[in-house]
C-alpha cells in the first residue's frame, strides 16, 4: 500500500516549549490531511485537520501547516505539556489501491520532560 | 458523544483457534475499518466496508475475513490464528468522505 511519513521516530522536549512534529505525504492528490494522537494503549484520537484548499489550520495549542508544493504536513505544539506525550500521526486521504481512505505514517513518539 | 466500541481490550488465544474480534459504532456511520498497527509499521488496512453487507479486501486480507450483518456492527474474524496475527487491532468509522475517522481503543491480541 501507499506510505506517510518520514517521521523522526521520537522528539523530546522540555515542558512549556514548542513541539514541531513533521510529516511528509506521498500523493500530490491527497486532499485532506488529519493529525492524531495515540496515548498509550489507547486508540488514536483526532487532533485537527486541514484541507488541501488551505496552507495552514490553528487549533487549542495546535497549529497544522500544509506545504503542498514539497508534499509536507507540520504539527505545531505550543507550550507543550506532560498530557501530550504520545505518538502522533500524520494520515492523508486519497485514492489508492483499495478505495478512497486515509493513510498513515509510522508516527513520532513525543516524550516531554518536566 | 461519538463512539467506536471494541469488545476486548487484551486478548490471548491458541494457535488455530477462530477469533473474533467485534466492532460496534453509535453514530450512524457508513464506513467502517479495520487496521492493525505494529511497531515501525504503522497502520495497515486489513479490510473495509462501505456500508452493510459489503466488505472490501484492503492492503492485508491474508488470514483474515470479516462480516458486516448490521450498519453498527463490523466484526473482524482471524479463520486461524497464527503467531504473526499477534498485534494491536483497530476498529475505525466515518460518516463517509471526507470525513475524518473515529477510531476505537483498540484490541491487544496474542496469539501463543
Amino acid at each position: 500500500g501507499e506510505s506517510v511519513g518520514l517521521h523522526l521516530p521520537t522528539l523530546s522536549v522540555q515542558e512549556g516549549d514548542n513541539s514541531i512534529i513533521n510529516c511528509a505525504y506521498s500523493n500530490s492528490a491527497s486532499d485532506y490531511f488529519i493529525w492524531y494522537k495515540q496515548e498509550s494503549g489507547k486508540g488514536p484520537q483526532f487532533i485537527i485537520d486541514i484541507r488541501s484548499n488551505m496552507d495552514k489550520r490553528q487549533g487549542q495549542r495546535v497549529t497544522v501547516l500544509l506545504n503542498k508544493t514539497v508534499k509536507h504536513l507540520s504539527l505545531q505544539i505550543a507550550a507543550t505539556q506532560p498530557g501530550d506525550s504520545a505518538v502522533y500521526f500524520c494520515a492523508e486521504n486519497m485514492v489508492g489501491n483499495t478505495g478512497n481512505q486515509f493513510y498513515f505514517g509510522t508516527g513520532t513518539s513525543l516524550t516531554v520532560i518536566p | 458523544d461519538v463512539k467506536v466500541t471494541q469488545s476486548s481490550r487484551y486478548l490471548v488465544k491458541r494457535t488455530g483457534e477462530k477469533v473474533f474480534l467485534e466492532c460496534v459504532q453509535d453514530m450512524d456511520h457508513e464506513n467502517m475499518f479495520w487496521y492493525r498497527q505494529d511497531p515501525g509499521l504503522g497502520l495497515r488496512l486489513i479490510y473495509f466496508s462501505y456500508d452493510v453487507k459489503m466488505k472490501e479486501k484492503g492492503d492485508i486480507p491474508e488470514g483474515y475475513s470479516v462480516s458486516r450483518e448490521k450498519k453498527e456492527r463490523f466484526s473482524l474474524i482471524l479463520e486461524s490464528a497464527s503467531t504473526n496475527q499477534t498485534s494491536m487491532y483497530l476498529c475505525a468509522s466515518r460518516t463517509g468522505y471526507p470525513y475524518g475517522y473515529t477510531f476505537g481503543s483498540g484490541t491487544r491480541l496474542t496469539v501463543v
